[in-house]
């Protein structure tokens, strides 16, 4: 069983549909969750940054954390064809060293 | 603020040369990571520096693959000789290193073809 589990995608919405993109993972030590987005032949840049468990939003951005669950999500508000990208969940414990999953390729159609 | 410097942004090799992937990473910044990417993948930690020290090289093959960074700034990273399954993008990223476990900021990576 890998530490972090993502859905490869591809997921096609419309322009101005509500996103949901989701990670599980195994190891109750992560405490650090973060999501970045990847467009194509670009490093990964990042969007939330989360401790522990809870929500946090962003713009059209919000991060859900449940560690009960060990369950994170990202929902993106009104989406836009700019939002087609690679998105990446990414996970760290006190020692810092992030795991990251395989990211979910998104396409926003016009 | 400028970003993580990565270069080249793309090479070509035959298998079994060897080639280097140069980091500059954001002024400040004491903590460095080497990741690789490959196609339809997340990134791998290859290699973590604090300053000029190794925190981390535990998936690094260390039998072709090694890693420097003098001086606590700027950082190589080597293959030698390449395999085929080498084919990924190498990205560097860094952050402050300050104990505040502050997010990691990428460069665009270096593309790498192994034929």
């Amino acid at each position: 069983q890998k530490e972090v589990e993502q859905d490869p995608g591809p997921l096609s919405v419309p322009e101005g549909a509500i996103v949901s993109l989701n990670c599980t993972y195994s190891n109750s030590a992560f405490q650090y969750f973060m999501w970045y987005r990847q467009y194509s032949r670009k490093g990964p840049e990042l969007l939330m940054y989360t401790y522990s468990s809870g929500n946090k939003e962003d713009g059209r951005f919000t991060a859900q954390v449940d560690k009960s669950s060990k369950y994170i999500s990202l929902f993106i508000r009104d989406s836009q064809p700019s939002d087609s990208a690679t998105y990446l969940c990414a996970m760290g414990d006190s020692s810092y060293k992030l795991i990251f999953g395989s990211g979910t390729r998104l396409l926003v159609r016009p | 603020e400028a970003g993580v410097a990565q270069s080249p942004r793309y090479k070509i090799i035959e298998k079994r040369q060897s080639v280097a992937f140069w980091c500059n990473p954001i002024s400040g910044h004491a903590t460095l990571y080497w990741y690789q990417q490959i196609l339809g993948q997340g990134p791998k930690l290859l290699i973590q520096f604090q300053n000029n020290g190794v925190v981390d090289d535990s998936q690094l093959p260390k039998d072709r693959f090694s890693a420097e960074r003098l001086k606590g700034v700027d950082s190589t990273l080597k293959i030698q000789p390449a395999k085929l399954e080498d084919s990924a993008v190498y990205l560097c990223a860094s952050s402050p290193g300050d104990g505040t476990n502050s997010p990691l900021h990428f460069g665009n990576g270096t593309r790498l073809t192994v034929t």
